[in-house]
C-alpha cells in the first residue's frame, strides 16, 4: 500500500539548535514536497523538490531529494520557538496522483 | 498570491442537518481537492477536481457531496453525517491536474473545523 515513513515522530529541542527530519518510501517519488502545519491550521508549503539529488533552501529549511528517489530530508537551522508545529512530508504516489502524506514530525521547541 | 479561501473556518451542525462547506482560489488552479484530517493525524484525500470535473472519489461515504460550480470555486455539501465525521476538512488546489513532474505544488486553505453533534 502507500506508505510515507516519517521520522522522527516528534521531537524537543532547545532554542537554537538544528533539527533534521526525514521521509522514506517503498516506492519512487518523483516529487517531494515538505509542508508545515500550525494547529487548528492548513498546512503550509515550505519546500518543493523535483529532481533526485536536488538540495534546495528556504531561509534557515534546507531539504534534499535522495539519490534513490525514495527518500527526502528537511533540515531546519537555529529554531526558533516559532517553528513548532508539525512537519510533513508529501508526494504523488506514482508520480500521477494526488499526494500522499507521512504522519508528520511533531517539532517542540524549548525557549 | 497563493491564497486558498475556505469558508467558514468553524462549524456546529446536527445529525439531521444540512450544511455546505465553501473554497475558492483565484490562481487559474485547474485541480481542487478535499481532504478530511482527524486530529493528529495526516490530511487524508477525498475527492479530486480536475478541470471541473471529478476525477477521484476515494469511496467516500454519499452523505459528502462535492460541487464544482466554476473553475475557482469548490463545494462540499454535508448532509446527515455522523460525530465521527467532526474533523478538519480542507481544501486544496493546484496547477497541474494530478502531473507527477511539475506543478503538483498544493496549496492549502486554512481549513474547517467541523463538529457534528
Amino acid at each position: 500500500g502507500q506508505q510515507l515513513n516519517q521520522s522522527p515522530q516528534s521531537m524537543f529541542i532547545q532554542e537554537g539548535e538544528d533539527v533534521s527530519m526525514n521521509c522514506t518510501s517503498s516506492s519512487i517519488f518523483n516529487t517531494w514536497l515538505w509542508y508545515k502545519q500550525d494547529p487548528g491550521e492548513g498546512p503550509v508549503l515550505l519546500i518543493a523538490l523535483y529532481k533526485a539529488g536536488e538540495l534546495t533552501s528556504n531561509g534557515r529549511l534546507t531539504a534534499q531529494f535522495g539519490i534513490t528517489r525514495k527518500d527526502s530530508f528537511l533540515n531546519i537551522s537555529a529554531s526558533i520557538p516559532s517553528d513548532v508545529g508539525i512537519y510533513f512530508c508529501a508526494g504523488p504516489w506514482g508520480g500521477n496522483t494526488p499526494l500522499v502524506f507521512g504522519k508528520g514530525t511533531r517539532l517542540s521547541v524549548i525557549a | 498570491d497563493t491564497e486558498v479561501t475556505q469558508t467558514p473556518k468553524h462549524l456546529v451542525m446536527g445529525m439531521t442537518n444540512k450544511k455546505s462547506l465553501k473554497c475558492e482560489q483565484h490562481m487559474g488552479h485547474r485541480a481542487m481537492y478535499w481532504y478530511k484530517q482527524k486530529a493528529k493525524k495526516p490530511p487524508e484525500l477525498m475527492f479530486v477536481y480536475s478541470y471541473e470535473k471529478l476525477s477521484i472519489n476515494e469511496s467516500v461515504p454519499s452523505r459528502f457531496s462535492p460541487e464544482c460550480p466554476n473553475s475557482s470555486l469548490l463545494n462540499l455539501h454535508l448532509h446527515a453525517l455522523q460525530p465521527e465525521d467532526s474533523a478538519l476538512y480542507l481544501c486544496a488546489s493546484s496547477q497541474g491536474a494530478l502531473i507527477g513532474h511539475t506543478n503538483t505544488e498544493a496549496f492549502f486553505g486554512q481549513g474547517t473545523r467541523l463538529t457534528v453533534v
